[in-house]
């Protein structure tokens, strides 16, 4: 069974620009939830959809949004970039939601703005 | 979600078993203990879970502590490729309720030595 893919890896954006990134779960998994990991503050969450509906939202600015969708499928954005937006972004996919259910991370695409 | 305590850093020898400690002394009674592990920048691997009985999978044994109030993840013959970033987590069962994502500390970063 293929793991949790994510495009791009790799990006680069300037200050103002906006990006999407993209993220598959793995087959049969409905909940998909992003991170942000930078080295100072470490693994944070943004936000978990489970059949395309948000169900969690961490602590983010308005900037960050998300969707799923009916494939599963989930992609972010993040418009109006800024500097401090570099990080690692990473996606999860677990089967259930809502439960301790165990998460897959996808490789993660890094983003570096300049 | 209960917070944990991990040492920073760990050295172990290649081919002996790796024990890595963890507490979480206000882990509360539907908290499951969760262990990830991330190889630098790579996205966290799943390693093994558990909510009161030891439990043993193909990567990893985890021992809790009758207790609950720490874990102990053993790696019974350690290899270069285990060197990682392990994050000891304990997650919620917030069934119905929506559950924040998982919330990384800071690790220990294992070290083996050849």
């Amino acid at each position: 069974k293929a793991g949790v893919t994510q495009t791009p890896r790799y990006l680069i954006k300037t200050r103002g620009q906006q990006v999407t990134l993209s993220c598959s779960p793995i087959s049969g998994h409905r909940s998909v939830s992003w991170y942000q990991q930078t080295p100072g503050q470490g693994l944070q969450f943004l936000f978990e959809y489970f059949s395309e509906t948000q169900r969690n939202k961490g602590n983010f600015p308005g900037r960050f949004s998300g969707r799923q969708f009916s494939n599963s499928r989930s992609e972010m954005n993040v418009s109006t970039l800024e500097l401090g937006d570099s990080a690692l972004y990473l996606c999860a996919s677990s089967l259930k939601a809502g439960v301790a259910d165990t998460q897959y991370f996808g490789p993660g695409t890094r983003l570096t703005v300049l | 979600d209960a917070k944990t305590t991990q040492p920073p850093s760990m050295d172990c020898a290649e081919g002996r078993a790796a024990n890595l400690p963890c507490n979480h002394s206000t882990i509360s009674g539907n908290e499951y203990v969760y262990w990830y592990r991330q190889i630098h920048s790579q996205g966290p691997q799943y390693i093994i879970h558990g909510l009161k009985n030891n439990e043993t999978n193909e990567m990893a044994s985890l021992i809790i502590t009758e207790d609950r109030k720490s874990s102990t993840l053993i790696l019974p013959h350690a290899t270069l490729r285990d060197t990682a970033v392990y994050y000891c987590i304990v997650r919620v069962d917030s069934a119905g309720g929506g559950a924040d994502g998982l919330t990384f500390g800071k690790g220990t970063h294992l070290i083996i030595q050849p």
